[in-house]
């Protein structure tokens, strides 16, 4: 069965410092994987999307990025945190046709 | 920009009463789903909807959808605690499989 890891739960980091997340998947071949965030309280906002290695699609410009470095590894990513960074940040797979979503079960980010 | 737009933005019910939430959407649509989301937690798929069909059932959960009002209402009967959680709509934008956008959510309390 296919399963999504996704880490840390919960990240403290102070402006201006860098941030790395990261989510697997296992149990399955070419998802197509997706970072969204969640403002407390909101809907969610699709981040940037991906539906290969290297194949990253941004959705709205900002101070993150996102590398697909193998087939089931999805790492979101910034050189400086902005308090306006903070929120819930979820990875999801899905398989081809796209769905149907599944979902980590997300970090807390606080940037402080 | 957003796709569907849940209503209402809060419900608060009693334990074994049913609990109705809608979906207004804008634009064509291939298929319509619903998600749930506990507090903290990521989000379980509950049901796809296609732009064919104008209801569905899966156990307690009822979903209709009208594409002439492009809106959809998800029916929770004979709801419990454990149903307390919010509950988004979510779209494939027009053109767009590969991803999904979603409403901004319906927070469900059920009261024991």
């Amino acid at each position: 069965s296919q399963t999504i890891h996704q880490w840390p739960a919960t990240l403290v980091q102070p402006v201006g410092s860098p941030l790395s997340l990261e989510c697997t998947v296992e149990g399955t071949s070419n998802p197509n994987l997706y970072w969204y965030r969640q403002a407390a309280g909101r809907g969610l906002q699709l981040l940037f999307y991906s539906v290969g290695i290297g194949q990253i699609s941004s959705e709205v410009p900002q101070n993150l990025s996102a590398s697909r470095p193998q087939d089931r590894q999805f790492i979101l990513s910034s050189k400086k945190l902005l308090l306006s960074d903070s929120g819930f940040y979820l990875c999801a797979w899905s398989g081809l046709g796209g769905e149907k979503l599944f979902f980590g079960s997300g970090t807390q980010l606080s940037v402080l | 920009s957003q796709q569907g737009e849940e209503d209402p933005q809060a419900l608060s019910i009693q334990e074994g009463e049913n609990a109705t939430m809608n979906c207004s959407y804008k634009t064509s649509i291939n298929n319509l789903q619903w998600y749930r989301q506990n507090s903290g937690r990521g989000l379980v798929h509950l049901i796809l909807i296609r732009s064919n069909e104008r209801e569905k059932h899966s156990g307690r959960l009822r979903v209709t959808l009208d594409t002439s009002k492009k809106s959809s209402s998800l029916l929770i009967t004979a709801s419990r605690a454990a149903d307390t959680a919010s509950y988004f709509c979510a779209t494939p934008p027009q053109g767009g499989s590969e991803k999904l956008v979603f409403g901004k959510g319906t927070k469900l309390t059920v009261n024991p």
